[in-house]
């Protein structure tokens, strides 16, 4: 089966463009996780999905970034307009919710991630 | 908001060594997790542990939630253990806090 998919694996763009970073989850996996990592913050998670509706997006920095899963097995993160400081890795990751517990205690599968420059 | 330490902030061994990597936080939890991000930077969810031990293979990992701290243990170290170690807290709140990981080489 294939993993979770990112793409782009590597995106420049300049400073006030908008940004899009997409997400393919595995098959059959409900749950969805949004995570950037730098250097200066670490790894930091920005949005939850349990089954396309977000669960937790209490780490989204500000209004300039939004993420959807229009389908079940797809996942869209954006920022309008983008800055140098957004400037990061960002990963996905895919899990299968079981329960009522907030967080699922299945493990979660990463993609590759993307990274991305703003100049 | 929580707080994770992770400690040692690094760590080198020699292959074949043993090693302990610890995890400390500031407040309750419902569910912890341990993940590797190997030198090309993939991450690896390696256990979810919010209470109990787990193991599997040379890793296993203890987590004493009434004493706020979790252990990841790696025996027979490989060259392909080396990487950062991240513990990751999730709060009842829906919070989730990183530790700053620990960086583990092993060297042949």
């Amino acid at each position: 089966d294939a993993g979770v998919i990112q793409s782009p694996r590597h995106e420049v763009t300049e400073m006030g463009q908008e940004v899009t970073l997409r997400c393919k989850l595995i098959s059959g996996h409900n749950s969805l996780f949004w995570y950037r990592q730098t250097m200066m913050r670490g790894l930091e998670l920005l949005i939850y999905f349990n089954n396309n509706v977000p669960i937790d997006d209490s780490g989204m920095p500000e209004d300039r970034f939004s993420a959807k899963m229009p389908n079940a097995s797809f996942s869209t993160l954006k920022i309008q307009p983008s800055e140098p400081r957004d400037s990061a890795v960002y990963f996905c990751a895919s899990s299968f919710f079981v329960g009522a517990r907030l967080y699922s205690n299945q493990p979660q599968h990463f993609g590759d991630g993307t990274r991305l420059s703003i100049l | 908001g929580i707080q994770v330490e992770q400690s040692p902030p690094d760590l080198i061994l020699q292959e074949g060594a043993n090693s302990t990597l610890r995890c400390n936080f500031s407040d309750s939890v419902n569910n912890l997790q341990w993940f590797h991000q190997n030198p090309w930077g993939q991450l690896i969810n390696l256990f979810y542990i919010p209470s109990g031990t787990k193991q599997n293979g040379r890793l296993s990992a203890t987590t004493v939630a009434t004493e706020r701290y979790s252990l990841l243990y790696i025996s027979s170290s490989q060259t392909t253990d080396s990487g950062v170690y991240f513990c990751a807290v999730y709060t009842n709140a829906g919070k989730s806090t990183f530790g700053d990981g620990t960086t583990l080489t092993v060297k042949p």
